[in-house]
């Protein structure tokens, strides 16, 4: 079944605690992407990859750190979590605009993970 | 980035047309239109995508003018299970001028009532 995982799921941790959230995916797919859904601000871009070992900055990058070292993976890290990291975070996949026909170029979404930092 | 500007709710009845208009003035040559359909807690799903003129599937239409400064989403019929929020998205996803990021923005909470 083609989908995207993240773990984990829910995690509450200490301010200043590193933490990482996996996520994967095995579609092929060469963008991956993170956001951050906070209530009243929906969806806000964090880091994203166009390939392995090419990631750039979205909206939010602060505080935050991702890597790609296979096309599969996509982790993000939280060096020095603080509570203003406190969110659902999704993780999200697709093919590059030109590798699927017009109208099909969609982002594949992951269930979640519900952070809390105190 | 095209920035994109949807009201911010909506609400309607069952079995009824539900159209939401998206704006988006500073649309590039390259860009598509994209709309994803969120429920709560759930991570977003792919709706429908589209260039120009009207594009139809399974569970959506979505019309743009020959201008493409907008785009309007319509859902048939709607039920209950369509409430939910809906976001408008324009870009061109990577087309290997390199992607830019693509902003959810807020979106539109269509509320369905009985």
């Amino acid at each position: 079944e083609a989908q995207v995982t993240q773990n984990p799921r829910y995690l509450i941790t200490v301010t200043g605690k590193k933490l990482t959230v996996t996520c994967s995916q095995n579609m092929n797919h060469e963008y991956m992407s993170w956001y951050r859904q906070d209530p009243g601000l929906g969806l806000r871009q964090i880091y994203y990859s166009m390939n392995v070992e090419v990631t750039d900055k979205g909206d939010v990058p602060e505080g935050y750190k991702v890597s790609r070292k296979e096309k599969r993976n996509f982790p993000l890290i939280l060096e020095s979590p603080s509570p203003n990291q406190t969110s659902l975070y999704f993780c999200a996949s697709s093919f590059l605009m030109g590798q699927v026909p017009m109208g099909e170029h969609e982002q594949y979404f992951g269930p979640g993970t519900r952070l809390t930092v105190t | 980035l095209a920035k994109t500007t949807q009201p911010i709710s909506m609400d309607s009845y069952e079995g009824q047309e539900v159209n939401i208009t998206c704006s988006h003035n500073n649309i590039a040559t390259n860009d598509y239109i994209t709309w994803y359909q969120q429920f709560p807690s759930q991570g977003p799903r792919f709706i429908i995508q589209g260039y120009k003129t009207k594009v139809t599937n399974e569970v959506a239409s979505l019309f743009i003018p020959a201008d493409r400064k907008s785009s309007t989403l319509s859902l048939p019929r709607v039920s209950l299970s369509d409430t939910a929020v809906y976001y408008c998205l324009v870009g061109d996803m990577g087309s290997g001028g390199g992607a830019d990021g693509l902003t959810f923005g807020k979106g539109t909470h269509l509320i369905i009532q009985p």
